[in-house]
């Protein structure tokens, strides 16, 4: 039980795009999920807390228009790079931490993101 | 807000030996606390977490980990290291209805 999902689990794109990355909780309800971004070698910095059908809460200094969040439904969430850019390249790890379920989180398996 | 320091970066030992990483963390309130661990390339798995009761905590793999209120510490332990250990261990603290805050993370080595 408790596992969660990403798509793509890479993406290459071009300068100027927008990708949008996939984070599903397939066997249980995720009221809040949390987008996290790792740099090599390095720890997991949160970006954003998503609570569903709510509005997302970004931490200080992560821009809101480039990241966008949506959390349409108990089971998915979207992140979407707008307008990426080589210094977007990063991997970035969701997590959800589930209804009646503590503070447990439960992490998807990642998408690395490189923008040439 | 609660912060956690994980003070070894890098940690290397024989495989069969016993291994313990550090953390320590700070926070006002009664903490819930994680270990977690990250094979390259992948996302994170749970090992083993706190959050009340028994200070003595086991986990998957063989881990377990001690709560020690006194010192703000949470020391993962495991008694024999396999080779397939090898990986990056994030601890980690959170607070009820709150995010998480990780550690910088310990890289362990195994030696054959």
């Amino acid at each position: 039980g408790a596992v969660v999902s990403q798509h793509p689990s890479w993406v290459i794109c071009k300068s100027g795009t927008s990708v949008k990355i996939e984070c599903r909780s397939l066997d249980f309800q995720a009221t809040t999920m949390f987008w996290y971004r790792q740099f090599p070698k390095q720890s997991l910095m949160l970006m954003a807390t998503s609570n569903e059908g709510s509005k997302a809460t970004y931490e200080q200094g992560v821009e809101k228009d480039k990241f966008l969040i949506n959390h349409a439904s108990l089971t998915l969430s979207t992140l979407t790079v707008t307008s990426a850019h080589p210094e977007d390249s990063s991997f970035y790890i969701c997590s959800a931490r589930s209804r009646g379920g503590g503070e447990t989180q439960y992490f998807g398996p990642g998408t690395r993101l490189l923008v040439l | 807000a609660q912060s956690v320091t994980q003070p070894d970066i890098h940690i290397t030992v024989s495989e069969g030996a016993s291994l313990e990483l550090r953390c320590n963390y700070s926070y006002g309130a009664t903490p819930y606390l994680f270990w977690y661990v990250q094979s390259p390339g992948q996302g994170l798995q749970l090992l083993l977490k706190y959050f009340s009761g028994d200070t003595l905590v086991q986990g998957i793999k063989g881990f377990e980990a001690e709560f020690k209120r006194s010192q703000s510490s949470f020391n993962l332990r495991k008694p024999s290291v396999h080779w397939s250990d090898a990986a990056e261990y994030f601890c980690a603290v959170g607070a009820r209805n709150n995010d998480m805050r990780f550690g910088a993370g310990t890289r362990l080595t195994v030696k054959p």
